[in-house]
This record gives structure tokens, sequence and C-alpha cells, in this order.
């Protein structure tokens, strides 16, 4: 069963434009959330993390807000370029028990048209 | 400065060998982890090592996996008797802190079993 999903395998925008990727999870338990961006041939990136005693957290072009309620987070590129394409993979772990153990998603692949 | 790095990036075995599988984890780094990602996964934790002590193998899925740390730098992952639904990517983290802390991936081994 998966505990996090990201129901958008792929997403493609225009260079500029916003970029939105979801992800949703099951486990409540979870209360720390990460977005890692892989290329090609090399192993995800750290991009940004987010505490659930927070809604947003913005780090340049990039935001991610939480949605405890709805148990929904979602990234946002903004304005996208096209060194942003990649694989984005939402990750989740729950910072009170084994606090380094990442749950993935299938991952976005996120692709930025010129 | 250097990243994670492992070897071979590339590993092709016939079923029933046995493979082993380095990373190399960033200088210094106390936590090291093994993900295995299957194609159009995304990574699922293996187990986990402080230092040269593993402190959780929950995720490795057979007893035919196997990982060590004997020096509390460089890790092996081996796989015995290797069987085609061990294909996989199977990727390396470190992280600077005990446990929780951000997790710096190497660029992976993807392993294919015939």
């Amino acid at each position: 069963d998966q505990q996090v999903k990201q129901n958008s395998p792929s997403l493609s925008v225009q260079e500029g434009r916003i970029s939105i990727l979801n992800c949703d999870y099951t486990n409540s338990m979870f209360d720390y959330f990460l977005w890692y961006k892989k290329y090609p041939a090399e192993g995800p990136t750290f991009l940004i993390s987010i505490s659930s005693i927070k809604d947003k957290n913005e780090d340049g072009r990039f935001t991610v807000f939480l949605n405890k309620s709805a148990k929904h987070l979602s990234l946002h590129i903004v304005p996208s370029q096209p060194g942003d394409s990649a694989v984005y993979f939402c990750a989740a772990k729950n910072s009170g028990g084994s606090n380094y153990k990442l749950t993935f998603g299938k991952g976005t692949l996120l692709t930025v048209n010129p | 400065g250097a990243g994670v790095s492992q070897s071979p990036r590339y590993k092709v075995a016939k079923r029933g060998q046995d493979v082993a599988l380095r990373c190399d984890p960033i200088s210094g780094h106390v936590s090291l982890f093994w993900y295995q990602q299957a194609l159009g996964q995304g990574p699922e934790f293996l187990t986990y090592f402080q230092n040269e002590a593993q402190l959780d193998k929950s995720g490795l899925p057979s007893d035919r996996f196997f990982a060590e740390r004997p020096e509390g730098s460089v890790s092996t992952l081996k796989i015995q008797r290797t069987q085609q639904e061990d294909s996989a990517v199977y990727l390396c983290a470190s992280s600077l802190q005990r446990g929780a802390g951000t997790q710096y991936f190497g660029p992976g081994t993807r392993l294919t079993v015939l």
C-alpha cells in the first residue's frame, strides 16, 4: 500500500510558467516532508522540505505548501526553467519514530519546454 | 568536494550469482543508508548504519541481502543467489548527522539479473 502517492506520472509546462507538482500521503504519523529532484543517471538531490508545524516553506523559485487536514502537499516552481526538467520525488518521514526512514512516492517527470 | 560515490555503476548478473555493490559516503558522514529503486517506483528503504553499527535492516527483502560497514566509512551491499526480481537501481545515501538530517544520494548501481 503506497503511503506516499504522486498521482501524476508526468507534467509538461512552458518555460516561465508555474509548475505545480502534487503529493498525497496516507500515514498520519508523517510529520516531515521533502522534495527530491533527480536527473537521469544521477541520484536524487534534496530540494526543499517542510515540517508539519508549517503550512508553507519558500526557497527562491521553489515553494512547498502543506495541507495537513487533506494530507496533501504541493511543490510550486515559479518561473519554470528548462533546467528544472527532471523527476521530482515527494518523500515523508515520522520525526518521532525512525526519523531517518524516508518513504518516497513514485515520482513525477517534469518537462519544461523552451 | 566529493559526493557519494557508488561502484560499479552497472552490473549484469546471471540468476544465482552473488553480487557486491560498494558505496563510498561523503567523508565524515555518520549515517549511511541503502535504498532499492525498482523501475517506475520511488526509492525504498533497505537499511541504515550509524557509523559501523547497522541499526535498522527492516527493509532488506530477504536473507539473501546483507550489508556491512565495518569501519564506519565504506559500505557494501551483498546479494546472494540473485533473482530476477532483484533487478533495480541500488542507491546509497549518507548524512552528516545521526539519523535525521539531509540525505545525500549517490548515482546508484543499476543491477540487471538475467
